[in-house]
């Protein structure tokens, strides 16, 4: 059974204070590591897809790294506008349907 | 705009009275999905479609039902909630063969 387990649940940074989210995989042969932003009362929206070890995606202060047991959100000198949860997924490539298996996500709070 | 739209978007109901949750998309996707959001649980699929009149179970499909008669819409079907079914939901969307989903706003279903 697929699993991903994200660390810390909720994580509280001062403005401009740097740090990484852990997201952590069992899968059965991966074929995407997802990850999503979560503002409160809307839809997750779409951040980036790994798809393999050592590969990684940036988006203006966010950074996304694969490694074959987990991958990590760097947070570069985040502002209160990073403020949301962070949740990751992945993508089995056996199971014939693709569905995404979501972890629980982790709360930032970027305070000024 | 691109969007995938949801209806309603709040609903309280009692146990056994069927609702139906509507969920249409305007970007021609062929792929489209039921996902509902607990805490501490994380996003799970209920059932998914791969094209007009293709639908398979996700995850957690007891208690839903789902039909795919036009490619723009995907509605769920609760036939007789339980309280069990109490929820935030989403409906999502995204082109075969891509990795990029689109979110819809989320219905917050409560059963009493």
């Amino acid at each position: 059974e697929d699993q991903v387990t994200q660390s810390p649940e909720a994580l509280r940074l001062q403005e401009g204070e740097s740090s990484s989210l852990n997201c952590s995989y069992t899968v059965s042969g991966l074929r995407g590591l997802f990850w999503y932003r979560q503002d409160p009362g809307k839809g997750p929206e779409f951040l980036f897809t790994l798809y393999s070890a050592g590969e990684e995606k940036e988006k203006e202060r966010l950074k996304a790294t694969l490694t074959k047991k987990e991958s990590f959100l760097h947070i570069t000198a985040p502002k209160p506008e990073d403020s949301a949860t962070y949740l990751c997924a992945v993508q089995a490539g056996d199971t014939g349907r693709r569905a995404l298996t979501f972890g629980s996500g982790t709360r930032l709070q970027v305070q000024p | 705009e691109a969007q995938v739209t949801q209806n309603p978007r709040y609903l309280i109901t009692v146990t056994g009275k069927k609702l139906t949750v509507t969920c249409s998309q305007n970007m021609n996707h062929e792929y489209m999905s039921w996902y509902r959001q607990d805490p501490g649980l994380g996003l799970r699929q209920i059932y998914y479609s791969m094209n007009v009149e293709v639908t398979d179970k996700g995850d957690v499909p007891e208690g839903y039902k789902v039909s795919r008669k036009e490619k723009r819409n995907f509605p769920l079907i609760l036939e007789s909630p339980s309280p069990n079914q109490t929820s935030l939901y989403f409906c999502a969307s995204r082109v075969t063969g891509t990795d990029t989903q689109y979110f819809g706003p989320g219905t917050r279903l409560t059963v009493l």
